[in-house]
């Protein structure tokens, strides 16, 4: 079965430069969440999309924005990076359902801000 | 706001056997819970989802209980094995509005399974 997708991988950037991070969501699931996942932490909620218009953002920095596509992939785009930027950045993609909201998520992309 | 808690956060098991994982709540108004698995490292990978109507979910040796009146949920793993070995964390959605579940984490029970 397809799974969410996250490219790249590994993203290696200095101090104030900028990273765009890709998503490709399960086919047909119309809900992009972003997480982010500092070391040794649980993951903490950024921004969300539902039928490509934003749905709601948590802790997300004013420096990171996130759009999603016509194609209902979804970029998120950080600037400025600081040091504590350096965490995985998960993705995860679901069906709209109140009860059965099961939300999948993709291998990550491990940021490294040096 | 909702707090998740998971207690304890580590555990060391021989191999073979059962254990219990807990998983506790603030707000008792969700919608459902969900078990993730994390290697180290990886991703999530989603285990069981248990809808907020249901007392209990089952995938293979997981079992994963509800009872959201008291606010807690166990994830039971039958038969330990070393491959078992990872975090475990759950999570419960909360709605925001315009069609966005958020999840909001508990920190996790590290778990080793000793051959």
């Amino acid at each position: 079965a397809a799974g969410v997708i996250q490219s790249p991988r590994h993203l290696i950037k200095e101090k104030r430069e900028t990273a765009t991070l890709k998503c490709y969501p399960i086919p047909r699931h119309d809900t992009v969440y972003w997480y982010q996942q500092g070391p040794g932490q649980d993951p903490q909620f950024l921004i969300s999309f539902y039928e490509k218009m934003q749905s709601d953002k948590g802790s997300i920095p004013d420096r990171f924005s996130a759009q999603q596509f016509s194609d209902y992939h979804s970029e998120l785009n950080m600037s400025s990076l600081e040091l504590g930027d350096s965490a995985l950045y998960f993705c995860a993609s679901s069906l709209q359902d109140r009860d059965y909201n099961e939300q999948f998520f993709g291998p990550g992309t491990r940021l490294t801000v040096l | 706001k909702q707090e998740v808690t998971q207690i304890p956060a580590a555990l060391s098991v021989p191999e073979g056997e059962n254990l219990v994982l807990n998983c506790s709540f603030t707000d008792s108004a969700i919608y459902n819970l969900q078990w993730f698995r994390q290697d180290p490292g990886k991703g999530l990978t989603s285990l069981l989802l248990i809808q907020s109507s249901q007392r209990e979910q089952t995938s293979g040796r997981l079992n994963a209980s509800l009872d959201k009146s008291s606010g807690r949920s166990t994830l039971y793993i039958a038969a330990s094995q070393p491959g078992d070995s990872a975090t475990y964390l759950c999570a419960v959605p909360a709605y925001s509005g315009a069609g966005s579940y958020q999840l909001t984490f508990g920190k996790g029970t590290k778990l080793s399974v000793i051959p």
